[in-house]
């Protein structure tokens, strides 16, 4: 089946490191996502992890995969009041057509 | 490169009456996917195609959605008669064929049935 799960909330302070964690079902997804969306906005692509990687560093994220369990992580140092918004786990699936399916969102905010 | 460009930004309407949004996509961008993302939840695939043609409508709700891309290029989804729960951001997306590194969203078009 086609499934993303994530927590719906995360609380951190500014400063701290935040980690935002996703499962999935689908054993057969290439590519996982992380997109963020900000209040009244479209979704933005923040990075992108190819299933034969663990990690993937990008700048302040850090994305790692545990394609056994099925689990995808987003790591964010150094967390600023900038990073505040909803964060959506997904997953590219192959079904009729390849596609993307996408968790429910994890909201985090930040603590001063 | 222009983003995706969607309008209406923001549309209410009363429920039985219709709505149509339009999407041009990123220039060159062969795919096309417009997804409903209901307040609280992630966004969800209604269809997609590929130049003019439909690859995947399997979540449309065909009794009262209809889509079109015509020339391959600005595509147009339809609610008639539309319902209360249809009220969501409809969300467009573009991608080149087998956009592994993922989608382009536009802002979205927010819509109100009252």
């Amino acid at each position: 089946g086609e499934d993303v799960e994530q927590s719906l909330f995360l609380s951190v302070r500014e400063g701290d490191s935040s980690v935002i964690n996703c499962t999935y079902t689908d054993s057969s997804s290439t590519y996982l996502y992380w997109y963020k969306q900000e209040p009244g906005a479209g979704l933005q692509l923040l990075t992108y992890i190819f299933s034969n990687m663990d990690m993937k560093q990008d700048q302040r994220l850090t994305v790692l995969l545990n394609k056994k369990d099925k689990h995808l992580s987003l790591r964010i140092a150094d967390t600023q009041t900038g990073d505040s918004a909803i964060y959506f786990c997904a997953e590219r699936v192959y079904s009729s057509a390849s596609k993307i399916i996408f968790g429910s969102g994890t909201r985090l905010s930040i603590r001063p | 490169e222009a983003g995706v460009a969607q309008s209406p930004r923001y549309k209410i309407i009363e429920k039985r009456q219709s709505v149509a949004f339009w999407c041009n996509p990123i220039s060159g961008h062969a795919t096309l996917y417009w997804y409903q993302q209901i307040l609280g939840q992630g966004p969800k695939l209604l269809i997609q195609f590929q130049n003019n043609g439909v690859v995947d409508d399997s979540q449309l709700p065909k009794d009262r959605f209809s889509a079109e891309r015509l020339k391959g290029v600005d595509s147009t989804l339809k609610i008639q008669p539309a319902k209360l729960e249809d009220s969501a951001v409809y969300l467009c997306a573009s991608s080149t064929d087998g956009a592994g590194y993922g989608y382009t969203f536009g802002s979205g078009t927010r819509l109100t049935v009252v």
